[in-house]
């Protein structure tokens, strides 16, 4: 049972560009969600994250809506660049649950110069 | 500040031996969580620590355990290895201030059963 789901194994986008990650999930629980950056051979790097009282949140070129009756939360990224090429994992918690987050399966974004 | 720090970054072992993996979490964070990766499961959470106690634990057998010493660096360890504990083994720390919080991660441990 996926509670979280990526649907887009993988994305393409040209230099200068908006990329956009979406990200579905399923429990009705999860109110804290994460987006990490993950490089080969390196752990997943923390980007950004939204509590479920908000609708967005911003931190420089990386904003993160999330629509609650949809259970849908989005990773937009603008404008993007070749050093953004990497696998993007959302993530969530539930508030009960110590330590524990459940991830997606991860989007592949290519960013072409 | 440092960050997290795991180590070995690679282990070669073999079917039936057992294994431990060590986490340093960033200084001044007292909660550990343990993930496994494979590519058919993605990432999945094994457990967390805090204060040398274990508050959670994933779907994992047994052979899969865990602690923490007082200076909150933690270890793992998985007994009886089978083929499929092949995966990168990561290792993430956070304040443990709250249930919810960023976990910032460690570059993984990368074990290979044969």
């Amino acid at each position: 049972d996926q509670q979280v789901k990526q649907n887009s194994p993988s994305l393409s986008v040209q230099e200068g560009r908006i990329s956009i990650l979406n990200c579905d999930y399923t429990n009705s629980m999860f109110d804290y969600f994460l987006w990490y950056k993950k490089y080969p051979a390196e752990g997943p790097t923390f980007l950004i994250s939204i509590s479920s009282i908000k609708d967005k949140n911003e931190d420089g070129r990386f904003t993160v809506f999330l629509n609650k009756s949809a259970k849908h939360l989005s990773l937009h990224i603008v404008p993007s660049q070749p050093g953004d090429s990497a696998v993007y994992f959302c993530a969530a918690s539930d508030g009960t649950s110590y330590g524990k987050l459940t991830f997606g399966q991860g989007t592949i974004l290519t960013v072409h110069p | 500040k440092a960050g997290v720090t795991q180590t070995p970054r690679y282990l070669i072992k073999t079917r039936g031996q057992q294994v431990t993996l060590s986490c340093s979490p960033i200084s001044g964070h007292r909660s550990v969580s343990w993930y496994q990766q494979t590519p058919g499961q993605g990432l999945q959470f094994l457990f967390e620590y805090f204060s040398e106690t274990q508050r959670n634990k994933g779907n994992f057998p047994g052979r899969f355990s865990g602690r923490q010493f007082s200076n909150s660096r933690s270890e793992m360890n998985v007994s009886t290895l089978e083929l499929g504990d092949s995966a990168l083994y990561l290792c993430a720390s956070s304040l443990g201030q709250g249930i919810v919080e960023t976990q910032y991660f460690g570059p993984g441990t990368r074990l290979l059963v044969l």
